[in-house]
């Protein structure tokens, strides 16, 4: 049962387009949703994150939007770079026991190719 | 300061060999998680470890599967009788006492069973 669910799998976009990759979950006890940046040959890095008591949080040229009751999120590049080029992924976690195990459940990823 | 790193950045073994994957955390950084990312499933969380509790081990697959923790620093991830369907990339992160929740990753094994 794929709890997080990612579209698309693939994104191409103009350099200064907005880039648009949507989440969806299903467990409602879901209570941090971080969205990762993973460069070839490179671990994940936490790009930005939101809980859900707040609709939206931007760093930048990154903004996540937050549904609770569609139980969806997504991210939004603004102006979008070559450098951006990249799979992005989002993930979900329930905070566990004793407060600290932030286990995450990942969505398939998006691969995001910028052209210049 | 050094990030997560994690050795040996490729392994290339044979069905049934048994394999270990060594995850060395940031210098101070008190929980540890194992990842396997592999084509068509994405990153799947396999085991925690926080401190001195009882490791969380609901993501291990099988049996074949284990890790330890040692001093409460480096991990190793330990593969017994290797089958194809191991092969993938096994990341490991650690996490601040300050920031449980961000979770900062090593560049992976790339494990290959042939």
């Amino acid at each position: 049962q794929q709890q997080v669910k990612q579209s698309p799998q693939s994104l191409i976009v103009q350099k200064g387009g907005i880039s648009i990759i949507n989440c969806a979950y299903e467990n409602t006890a879901f209570d941090y949703f971080p969205w990762y940046q993973q460069f070839p040959g490179k671990g994940p890095a936490l790009l930005i994150a939101i809980r859900p008591d707040v609709s939206e949080k931007k760093e930048g040229r990154f903004t996540i939007s937050f549904n609770k009751s569609a139980k969806q999120f997504s991210l939004h590049i603004m102006d979008s770079q070559p450098g951006d080029s990249a799979t992005y992924f989002c993930a979900a976690s329930v905070r566990g026991s004793g407060g600290s195990n932030y286990k995450l459940t990942f969505g398939k990823g998006t691969l995001l190719t910028v052209n210049p | 300061g050094a990030g997560v790193s994690q050795s040996p950045s490729n392994k290339v073994t044979e069905k049934g060999k048994d394999v270990e994957l060594r995850c060395d955390p940031i210098s101070g950084h008190t929980a540890l998680y194992w990842y396997r990312q592999s084509l068509g499933q994405g990153l799947e969380f396999l085991i925690y470890f926080q401190g001195n509790s009882a490791p969380d081990k609901s993501g291990l697959p099988s049996d074949r599967f284990s890790a330890e923790r040692t001093g409460g620093s480096v991990s190793t991830l330990t593969i017994q009788r290797t089958q194809q369907e191991d092969s993938a990339v096994y990341l490991c992160a650690s996490t601040p006492q300050v920031a449980k929740n961000i979770q900062y990753f090593g560049a992976g094994t790339r494990l290959s069973v042939l």
